[in-house]
């Protein structure tokens, strides 16, 4: 069974950058979507993008986009997540996880198998 | 942007009852539509797929349904262990979370 592996808790400046990792054990990327989803203290979760790992494809949340790059290595089935510009408010948990479509039959039906296996969290500080 | 908003925030609930939480979708989203428990200190868990399809492992008290702009999860039965926060998302147009309900204790 697949485990995502997060990189370990940061403490950042305000106006600096993070780069939190995310590895894939006992398996791999191939087929799925990797995304990042952050929850700030006491609030939902909310997302901040996306990769397909075999397409170096990434998007992003709007309010994200301008400060953020995902990426991945499919040689170590990893993925990262840079946010830039960091602010208090980027204070959170930061999760990856994975998931994926299937074409349902010869319409354009997909089944949407939802965010099915999810990385222990790293929790990233923004404090001067 | 697709919104989700979920209804109530809170439900205040005793063991042994029903629980039915809202999720609704400010445009449609066919059956893209997961959902999530979230446990204090935990990362979400996923319960249902695709809108009415039990994740492996959920129990059968678990139920979810709707498809376009509604859609809800029940529960059928409150289980100690399902006090927690329940969260609604949707894949149809990029990704979205709603809000969330917190499913409490009376």
């Amino acid at each position: 069974q697949v485990q995502l592996v997060q990189s370990g808790a940061e403490v950042k400046k305000p106006g600096s950058s993070v780069k939190v990792s995310c590895k894939a054990s006992g398996g791999t990327f191939d087929n799925y979507t990797v995304n990042w989803v952050r929850q700030a203290p006491g609030q939902g979760l909310e997302w901040v993008g996306g990769i397909i790992p075999g397409f170096h494809t990434a998007n992003y949340a709007q309010r994200f986009k301008d400060r953020v790059t995902i990426t991945a290595d499919k040689s170590t089935s990893t993925a990262y997540m840079e946010l830039n510009s960091l602010r208090s408010d980027d204070t959170a948990v930061y999760y990856c996880a994975r998931d994926t479509w299937e074409k349902i039959g010869g319409g354009g039906h997909y089944f949407y198998y939802g965010m099915d296996v999810w990385g222990q969290g790293t929790t990233v500080t923004v404090s001067s | 942007e697709i919104v989700l908003t979920q209804s109530p925030a809170t439900l205040s609930l005793s063991p042994g009852q029903r629980a039915t939480l809202s999720c609704r979708a400010s445009q449609s989203v066919s059956t893209y539509l997961a959902w999530y428990q979230q446990k204090p200190g935990q990362a979400p868990s996923l319960l249902i797929s695709d809108a009415s399809n039990r994740a492996t492992g959920v129990p059968a008290r678990f139920s979810g349904s709707g498809s376009g702009t509604d859609f809800t999860l029940t529960i059928s039965s409150l289980e100690p262990e399902d006090f927690a926060v329940y969260y609604c998302q949707q894949r149809s147009s990029a990704l979205t979370f709603g809000g969330g309900t917190k499913v409490e204790i009376k």
